[in-house]
């Protein structure tokens, strides 16, 4: 079973309007992390987010926000006034615990494009 | 803060020769880095934890005495690709997670190296 799904493989957005990534989860494991990444063109990757399992509220970063909904094992990204530089491919990870290593895996991403 | 460098950012060889990528963390000390390969319009795939002064821990399916990977020292790491075949072509990224930062454990992430190999 994937472990972490991102089920938009691309979407548009106007300049200026939110969007909202999706990003759902699966773990056993009570103590995990969530980040969402930006990989523009140029293939660096970008830290934007994170949210811990343990985390009472939802993390907000400047634009970004993740929208946090342990029950449904989700962890949906928020991107508000979306800008033009905010085009790139984005990823969800999820760090589980000791036991498995305190690795990321990474959903399949979600392609964003800013329209003008 | 948490920069951390690549090195070379391209390269381009012939098959049957060695490639040695470098790793650095330029402002933070790194016990940890990963070295990740990415295909073209997929995700990243860990091929292998490092930690600083013993063996790497390698994901499976992924060849140890192909990609040899040191780990010498807190701020550097270098992944060799041994004997390159063009199959080997990738986009190789590396990451490291600051020590001191026990909660979170955030990996940051170099610029990545493009390998082709002809």
């Amino acid at each position: 079973a994937q472990k972490i799904t991102q089920t938009q493989p691309g979407m548009f957005v106007q300049e200026k309007e939110a969007v909202t990534l999706d990003c759902t989860y699966d773990t056993s494991d009570p103590s995990y992390g969530l980040f969402w990444y930006k990989q523009p063109s140029s293939g660096e990757m970008i830290f934007l987010i994170y949210q811990g399992s343990y985390d009472q509220q939802n993390a907000t970063e400047g634009r970004y926000s993740l929208n946090f909904q342990k029950a449904r094992k989700s962890a949906n990204l928020v991107i508000s006034a979306s800008q033009l530089g905010d085009s790139a491919m984005y990823f969800c990870a999820m760090r589980e615990g000791r036991a498995a290593g305190n690795k990321l895996t990474f959903g399949g991403g979600t392609r964003v494009l800013v329209k003008p | 803060g948490a920069v951390v460098s690549q090195h070379p950012s391209w390269v381009i060889c012939k098959s049957g020769t060695s490639v040695k990528i470098e790793c650095r963390s330029l402002d933070f000390q790194a016990t940890t880095m990963f070295w990740y390969r990415q295909f073209p319009k997929q995700s990243l795939m860990l091929m292998a934890t490092s930690n600083e002064g013993s063996k790497a821990t390698y994901e499976q399916g992924v060849e140890k005495d192909k990609f040899l990977i040191n780990h010498a020292s807190l701020t550097l790491s270098t992944l060799t690709v041994t004997s390159a075949h063009p199959e080997d072509s990738s986009f190789y990224i590396c990451s490291a997670r600051d020590w001191t930062d026990q909660i979170q454990e955030t990996q940051y992430f170099g610029p990545g190296t493009r390998l082709l190999v002809l």
